[in-house]
């Protein structure tokens, strides 16, 4: 049963543009969430996280945003750059428990 | 060494045949991670480490999987009787401590195919 959803496979958008990637969760224990980003052959790197304390936290283009009450979070990437192409992997955990549980991932393409 | 280190990072290997997947944490890192990743799926949790306390093992697919780590370095991925379903990329990753809090530093996988 997957407890972290990434519904949406791939996005495409145009250079300078606005990057939304959208995650949901299952599980309101989670308390602390992750985006990390993956290009081929390569491991999946930590790009920005957020505790359930705060609603929004902000690390230059990137921001995430926290919707406790819907159990959703969104990375928001602007302007994107064609270097932003790549996968991104949102992630969930309990401040007690062992592991982080992943999305499936969205294929983001940045067009120049 | 200044990341995780995974090797090899390409195997192929036929039905039925044993491999082992080694992974080299960041140093100082007490805690060691390992998630796989089918075709089109998710991270899915398989193992965790935690200094000298006893392996969270509750993600490991079958008994086929065991995994060791010898003090808080180096751990080895073993898969017996491969099948073709454990064709995946296997990822480690480690991080300064348990639970959550911390964000991990993945390496960069070894794609493992059945064939």
């Amino acid at each position: 049963d997957q407890q972290v959803k990434q519904n949406s496979p791939s996005l495409s958008v145009q250079e300078g543009r606005i990057s939304i990637l959208n995650c949901d969760y299952t599980n309101s224990m989670f308390d602390y969430f992750l985006w990390y980003k993956k290009y081929p052959a390569e491991g999946p790197t930590f790009l920005i996280s957020i505790s359930s304390i705060k609603d929004k936290n902000e690390d230059g283009r990137f921001t995430v945003f926290l919707n406790k009450s819907a159990k959703h979070l969104s990375l928001h990437i602007v302007p994107s750059q064609p270097g932003d192409s790549a996968v991104y992997f949102c992630a969930a955990g309990e401040g007690t428990g062992n592991q982080f549980y992943f999305g499936t991932g969205t294929s983001l393409t940045v067009i120049p | 060494g200044a990341g995780v280190s995974q090797s090899p990072s390409n195997k192929v290997t036929e039905k039925g045949k044993d491999v082992e997947l080694r992974c080299d944490p960041i140093s100082g890192h007490t805690a060691l991670y390992w998630y796989r990743q089918r075709l089109g799926q998710g991270l899915e949790f398989l193992i965790y480490f935690q200094g000298n306390s006893a392996p969270d093992k509750s993600g490991l697919p079958s008994d086929r999987f065991s995994a060791e780590r010898t003090g808080e370095s180096v751990s080895t991925l073993t898969i017996q009787r491969t099948q073709q379903e454990d064709s995946a990329v296997y990822l480690c990753a480690s991080s300064l401590g348990g639970g959550s809090r911390y964000g991990y530093t993945f390496g960069s996988g070894t794609r493992l195919t059945v064939v």
